[in-house]
C-alpha cells in the first residue's frame, strides 16, 4: 500500500513464510533497478538488482520481478526468517543521470 | 568487500553550532559520492552528489550554504551542517561509487545520526 505521512506499509509474516514486497517506481526511463535492506539504525544494504532489458532475477532466497508496463518492480524472500526483518527500500536509476531514486520503503516484519 | 566507513556514528550539538559528519571509502577510490538525508519512517533523499576535486551538485531545495560538501581525495568526502537548527536533526548517510563501476553502484555507509538542541 501507499505510505501516508510517516507510516511506512508494513509486511507481517511468519517464519518460513514467503514474502512479496511491491515497489511502483516513477520513471519509465530508468533502466536499472535495485532493492536494499535497512535495519534499525544502520545504512542502506545491497540485496539484488536487475536491469529493464529483464523482467526477473534470482538471488539466493530472493528474486526480483520487474514489469515495466506497469513500472512495477517486486521483491520475492522465500523461506522468511527472523532476520529479514527490516525497511526494504526500492531505487531506480537513469542512467542518464546516474543518481539513485529510493521508493518509500516497506517495514517487514517477521514473527517466529 | 567494499566498506565505507562514516564518523561519527551519532552526535548531538547545540542550535547554532556547526558539525562535520566524515565520509571514507576503507578499501577502494571513490570518484563520487553521494549525501542523503533520512527522516523517521522515511524514505532516503539525496542532498547532494560529490565528485573528487570539484564542487558538489546539490538537489532542489537543499541550501549549499548551509550543508558545505567537501571532497578533497579519492577517499573522503565531508558534510558541515553550519549553524545547525533542531529542524536539522535528522539521519545522514553517505554512499561512495568506486572509479570503474556501473552507474548505480552505490556502497552506503552507516549513516550519522544528528540531533541538534
Amino acid at each position: 500500500g501507499e505510505s501516508v505521512g510517516l507510516h511506512l506499509p508494513t509486511l507481517s509474516v511468519q517464519e518460513g513464510d514467503n514474502s512479496i514486497i511491491n515497489c511502483a517506481y516513477s520513471n519509465s526511463a530508468s533502466d536499472y533497478f535495485i532493492w536494499y535492506k535497512q535495519e534499525s539504525g544502520k545504512g542502506p544494504q545491497f540485496i539484488i538488482d536487475i536491469r529493464s532489458n529483464m523482467d526477473k532475477r534470482q538471488g539466493q532466497r530472493v528474486t526480483v520481478l520487474l514489469n515495466k508496463t506497469v513500472k512495477h518492480l517486486s521483491l520475492q524472500i522465500a523461506a522468511t526468517q527472523p532476520g529479514d526483518s527490516a525497511v526494504y527500500f526500492c531505487a531506480e536509476i537513469f542512467s542518464g543521470y546516474s543518481t539513485l531514486t529510493f521508493g518509500k520503503g516497506t517495514m517487514l516484519l517477521v514473527s517466529p | 568487500g567494499a566498506v565505507v566507513s562514516q564518523h561519527p556514528s551519532w552526535v548531538i550539538c547545540k542550535s547554532g553550532t556547526s558539525v562535520k559528519i566524515e565520509c571514507r571509502s576503507l578499501d577502494f577510490q571513490a570518484t563520487t559520492m553521494f549525501w542523503y538525508r533520512q527522516f523517521p519512517k522515511q524514505s532516503l533523499m539525496l542532498m547532494a552528489t560529490s565528485n573528487e576535486g570539484s564542487k558538489a551538485t546539490y538537489e532542489q531545495g537543499v541550501e549549499k550554504d548551509k550543508f558545505l560538501i567537501n571532497h578533497a581525495s579519492l577517499t573522503l568526502s565531508t558534510l558541515t551542517v553550519t549553524s545547525a537548527h533542531p529542524e536539522d536533526s535528522s539521519f545522514y548517510i553517505c554512499s561512495a561509487r568506486p572509479r570503474t563501476s556501473h552507474l548505480g553502484t552505490q556502497y552506503f555507509g552507516p549513516g550519522t545520526r544528528l540531533l541538534v538542541l
